[in-house]
């Protein structure tokens, strides 16, 4: 069964911290793997990522994928209270008929 | 601006009671979505649609209804809504072709069955 799961649940750090967050996969026929942040209201698009090995970045966020190991993960450096939220990580496959797939998300909690 | 609509944001309703949740996107995007979102659960497909008259099942479509009559539009609709029904549902739009994969979500609607 095709599944997205990430690590860790939950994270409290200090502000200025560096965090990493982990999403692995089994999806059949992979195409791209997405990262949103979500915190009140709808989850915002942060990176896609479709090869090996090319990091992504935004700002204080970057993100590489391992397509060998089958994962990802995102990090964030120099946190600010602001990053606070659920980081969601989504697994799109090659074959559009079938569904997108969630992870449960990280609850990043970033103290003052 | 381009965005993706949804209507009502919340909702108190009773068992039963039929109801329809409206999702509307102004980006001519083929593929819609809905989604709902529960403590513990992340987020689960309830339903999508690839394209007008496509539409297929997600994870857990039990007890849902979809149509997609236009391209804009993609309703959900509870004939018989249900207390395990209560959640956030988010209702999202992406283009097909062009590999341009990023999903645009709605603000949500949070529903609560009595």
């Amino acid at each position: 069964e095709d599944k997205v799961v990430q690590s860790p649940l939950s994270l409290v750090v200090h502000e200025g911290d560096t965090v990493t967050l982990n999403c692995s996969y089994e999806v059949t026929n992979f195409r791209s793997l997405l990262w949103y942040k979500q915190e009140k209201k709808a989850p915002t698009f942060l990176f896609m990522l479709t090869s090996s090995g090319i990091e992504k970045k935004s700002g204080r966020l970057s993100s590489i994928l391992d397509k060998k190991e089958l994962f990802s993960i995102l990090n964030i450096t120099a946190t600010q209270t602001g990053d606070s939220a659920v980081y969601l990580c989504a697994v799109e496959p090659m074959n559009r008929d079938d569904k997108i797939i969630f992870g449960k998300g990280t609850r990043l909690h970033i103290l003052p | 601006e381009a965005q993706v609509t949804q209507n009502p944001r919340y909702l108190i309703t009773v068992t039963g009671k039929k109801l329809t949740v409206t999702c509307s996107q102004n980006m001519n995007h083929e593929y819609m979505s809905w989604y709902r979102q529960d403590p513990g659960l992340g987020l689960r497909q309830i339903y999508y649609s690839m394209n007008v008259e496509v539409t297929d099942k997600g994870d857990v479509p039990e007890g849902y209804k979809v149509s997609r009559k236009e391209k804009r539009n993609f309703p959900l609709i509870l004939e018989s809504p249900s207390p395990n029904q209560t959640s956030l549902y988010f209702c999202a739009s992406s283009y097909l072709a062009g590999g341009l994969n990023e999903q645009f979500f709605g603000p949500g609607t949070r529903l609560t069955v009595l």
